[in-house]
């Protein structure tokens, strides 16, 4: 079983302020690395996919950085809005493909204070 | 508007009796999944299914099974075999590049 680890668990970031966290991953049999957000009651969305050592997406005022050769993925935010809140996940996708499933981090779970 | 429609949102089941759990998507993808969530745990994989008439177990399948009769439908059957079945399960597709989930069933064994 692939291991795939989140940092912090938890995380309170005032409202305004910036903050990031980070995903770890095997840096062998690299395929892609998913982030989603999971807001409460709601369906996980889709954020991010990585797939390129260096690569960097933003959507927003969120935005991710992959490194593969050492394992890990930052996530950042911008300027916490209260609507940020969320549980983020990553993913790990190795190189057997996507059709065999995903390993997830056990999450960040985010809350913006006003 | 396509999507995964999980059914139902709550349930309840009493210890030795078995359950299933609906997951129906109009998205015409091949693959699907069923994701398992217990607290403090990372979501865990169950059985998935590539494509119509055949699935493969995850990696916690024990008191699980499956069907995959229709491309669009990818019942999860908790068995009475499962020995801590309380727990919100979720189901998705593989979209080409990511999943599409479900909103997820919770499951409570009274």
């Amino acid at each position: 079983i692939l291991n795939v680890e989140q940092s912090p668990q938890s995380l309170h970031v005032q409202e305004g302020d910036s903050t990031n966290f980070t995903c770890s991953f095997p840096s062998s049999n690299f395929y892609a690395l998913h982030w989603y957000r999971w807001e409460t009651a709601k369906s996980p969305e889709a954020l991010f996919v990585m797939t390129l050592n260096g690569d960097e997406k933003k959507k927003g005022r969120i935005s991710a950085t992959l490194n593969t050769k050492e394992g890990y993925s930052y996530l950042y935010i911008k300027g916490s809005q209260p609507e940020d809140s969320a549980t983020y996940l990553c993913a790990f996708l190795d190189s057997g493909g996507g059709a065999d499933g995903l390993t997830f981090g056990k999450g960040t779970h985010l809350i913006i204070q006003p | 508007d396509g999507g995964i429609t999980q059914s139902p949102k709550y349930l309840f089941r009493k210890e030795g009796q078995n359950v299933t759990l609906s997951c129906e998507q109009n998205l015409n993808h091949d693959a699907m999944y069923w994701y398992r969530q217990d607290p403090g745990q990372g979501l865990r994989l169950i059985y998935y299914s590539q494509i119509v008439n055949d699935f493969q177990k995850g990696d916690i399948a024990e008191g699980y099974s499956v069907s995959r009769e229709k491309k669009e439908s990818f019942p999860l059957t908790v068995t009475s075999a499962q020995k801590n079945p309380t727990a919100f399960y979720l189901c998705a597709s593989w979209t080409g590049h990511g999943y599409t989930f479900g909103s997820g069933t919770r499951l409570t064994v009274v």
